[in-house]
């Protein structure tokens, strides 16, 4: 079963913009985490978020999360071509229990 | 430090052959994952372990489908009999197991399955 879903499913943007991307979850949760996957490769983890947080931040991302809406957004400011990768969303299904990913979003970034 | 590595990066086999792939998790860390991914989707669960035990199994595909962790290092996933159907790239993660800083998790670069 999918916990989480990324919308869009694809976005093409310029060098320089920004990229938001969102994810909806199903059930209550204790943190989420954001991962990113070049073409053919592993899962790089980029940020992870607790319940208790409202918005985190690391470089040029920024992550909000909403309890109450059960979503999550994931903003890459000043976005370069080397952002170009898919990106998922992953909570756990309860407490320590393994991550489960959403269908991701593809990103473009032109240059 | 060595990340997780995955033995073979591609496997090309012809269906019906049995096919095993191997996972050797950052040295540290207690739980393993594998799972699965096929073009267009994100990585789908199969099965981990914690040490040597196998806490989640009920995921596996089908009973085509096996994992071992013996020693409680690196684990092998096991595909009997392929079917076409099986081609995808399977994905080993290792983490520690923090109960209260999240479960983040390391990827290796996945094994490429084709099955002809």
């Amino acid at each position: 079963s999918q916990q989480g879903e990324e919308d869009p499913q694809a976005l093409s943007i310029q060098e320089g913009e920004n990229a938001t991307m969102n994810c909806s979850y199903k059930t209550s949760i204790n943190n989420l985490q954001w991962y990113r996957q070049n073409s053919g490769r592993g899962l790089v983890h980029l940020i992870l978020i607790r319940s208790n947080e409202r918005e985190k931040h690391s470089g040029r991302l920024r992550v909000t999360l909403d309890t109450s809406k059960k979503s999550s957004s994931l903003l890459i400011t000043a976005s370069r071509a080397a952002d170009t990768a898919s990106y998922f969303c992953a909570t756990p299904f309860s407490g320590n229990t393994p991550l489960v990913f959403g269908k991701g979003t593809r990103l473009s970034v032109i240059a | 430090d060595t990340g997780v590595s995955q033995d073979p990066r591609h496997k090309i086999t012809k269906r019906g052959q049995n096919v095993t792939f191997r996972c050797d998790p950052i040295s540290e860390h207690n739980r393993l994952y594998w799972y699965r991914q096929t073009l267009g989707q994100g990585p789908e669960f199969l099965t981990y372990f914690q040490n040597e035990a196998q806490l989640e199994k009920s995921r596996l595909l089908s009973d085509r489908f096996s994992a071992e962790r013996p020693k409680g290092s690196f684990s092998t996933l096991e595909i009997q009999r392929t079917e076409q159907g099986d081609s995808a790239m399977y994905l080993c993660a290792s983490s520690t197991l923090w109960q209260n800083s999240g479960n983040t998790i390391y990827f290796g670069e996945g094994s490429w399955l084709t099955v002809v």
